[in-house]
């Protein structure tokens, strides 16, 4: 099977900006999760979606938002970016009932 | 705050020594799982071990958990240069949902 992927996977956005990041996971998986990754932060959890419906979120601003459509495709959309929205985001697919997750090589967003 | 704590921060051994990786967390778990990232990548998956076990093996790796200590650790024997990643432990909290919770990972460099 192929592995999740990412798209795109470097970016560059100004301030005020918005920016929209897609994730395909395993064929199969129907939860995706999104994460944000900063040296200073570590990991951390944005939200999962499971069938089309947000199941899980995380502690992030309003700024972020995402989506999953019916072929378990999904995006994530950030608003009026900031520069500490420099981040690699990670994407994450999991079977329905599983705890592992199966990432994706993540998007390395740089907002100047 | 993150659940899952691992120490040290970073570990610099020669090849062919072993590497132990310590996750300490707070809350009670249904499982822990730990995670390698190579520079910049995405996650790969290494090994779940749920709450009501206490030790597991997969190839060169040995987990451990103490649930009365709240403590997990991850050996690697025989180290290889390959193995240079950041190592994350993550948990889950009991109760709650199944998304993990990512501690800020181990920098392991392992020297040819």
């Amino acid at each position: 099977k192929a592995g999740v992927t990412q798209t795109p996977r470097y970016l560059i956005k100004t301030r005020g900006q918005q920016v929209t990041l897609s994730c395909s996971p395993i064929s199969g998986h129907r939860s995706v999760s999104w994460y944000q990754q900063t040296p200073g932060q570590g990991l951390q959890f944005l939200f999962e979606y499971f069938s089309e419906t947000q199941r899980n979120k995380g502690n992030f601003p309003g700024r972020f938002s995402g989506r999953q459509f019916s072929n378990s495709r999904s995006e994530m959309n950030v608003s009026t970016l900031e520069l500490g929205d420099s981040a690699l985001y990670l994407c994450a697919s999991s079977p329905a009932g599983q705890e592992t997750q199966y990432f994706g090589p993540g998007t390395r967003l740089l907002v100047l | 705050s993150q659940q899952g704590e691992e120490d040290p921060q970073a570990l610099s051994i020669q090849e062919g020594e072993n590497a132990t990786m310590n996750c300490s967390y707070k809350t009670s778990i249904n499982n822990l799982q730990w995670y390698r990232q190579n520079s910049g990548r995405g996650l790969v998956h290494l090994i779940l071990i749920r709450s009501n076990e206490r030790e597991k093996h997969s190839g060169r790796l040995r987990v451990t958990l103490d649930t009365s200590k709240k403590s997990s650790s991850l050996l690697i024997t025989a180290s290889r240069a390959a193995d240079t990643a950041s190592y994350f432990c993550a948990t889950d909290r009991r109760g709650g949902s199944y998304i993990p919770t990512f501690g800020r990972g181990t920098s392991l460099i392992v020297h040819p």
